[in-house]
């Protein structure tokens, strides 16, 4: 069956590091997406992609960068972490037919 | 802009109890409407959608209709059980938007035994 991967799930990391989550897809999809879910604040968007090397940023891009090589990866990078990413990180991927979202796992991420 | 509001939560019901989750929105196009669950410790997951005016959408048990007239997409559940309890979200795609979705804040369930 299709899916959707997140890793790592869990990751603790210091201030000023540079982290990677990855996000894997086996659906094909062209539209994948970046969120992170903090308590008061939903669902916030992240940066997106709609095609081998295109991206886009979200609402909240500051701090983060994503690259799109293939259809089926969207590596999330931080690149010097601080303690406000300190959040989990759903990655989803799009049918573009039906306009469903795919979620991930999440990877719960702490900056200490 | 376009965007959605949903109820506040926690919403604290009885098993068996009737539920609704109120779900309002503004779009300048034509959307459609989405119902996610999240349940404790996973990813999102699509509950039901509906992509035109007067559409129900319907999974589990859950149903929301389509209601143009009032921007409404509220989620309804004759009996719940403490098995539904998870945080659910409301969101709208636009296909002028490249089916950007608009998401609501969420509500949290809780069902009592």
């Amino acid at each position: 069956d299709a899916e959707i991967t997140q890793s790592p799930r869990h990751k603790i990391t210091e201030t000023g590091r540079q982290v990677t989550l990855a996000c894997h897809q086996t659906w094909n999809h062209n539209n994948m997406f970046w969120y992170r879910q903090d308590l008061g604040h939903g669902l916030r968007l992240i940066h997106y992609s709609y095609g081998v090397q295109d991206t886009n940023k979200g609402e909240v891009s500051d701090g983060y960068s994503v690259s799109r090589s293939n259809t089926e990866d969207l590596p999330l990078t931080l690149e010097s972490a601080a303690s406000s990413q300190t959040s989990v990180y759903f990655c989803a991927s799009m049918d573009w037919n039906t306009g469903e979202l795919f979620f991930g796992e999440g990877s719960r991420l702490t900056v200490l | 802009g376009d965007s959605v509001t949903q109820m506040e939560g926690p919403v604290t019901l009885s098993e068996e109890a009737f539920l609704t989750i109120n779900c309002t929105y503004t779009a300048t196009g034509y959307p459609s409407l989405f119902w996610y669950v999240q349940y404790p410790g996973e990813g999102l997951q699509l509950l039901l959608k509906a992509t035109k005016a007067d559409d129900k959408g319907s999974n589990k048990g859950f149903e929301a209709t389509y209601r143009k007239e009032t921007t409404s997409f509220h989620l309804e559940k004759g009996s719940v059980q403490v098995s539904d309890s998870a945080v659910y979200f409301c969101a709208l795609s636009i296909m002028d938007s490249n089916y950007q979705l608009i998401w609501g804040a969420g509500t949290k369930l809780i069902i009592k035994p």
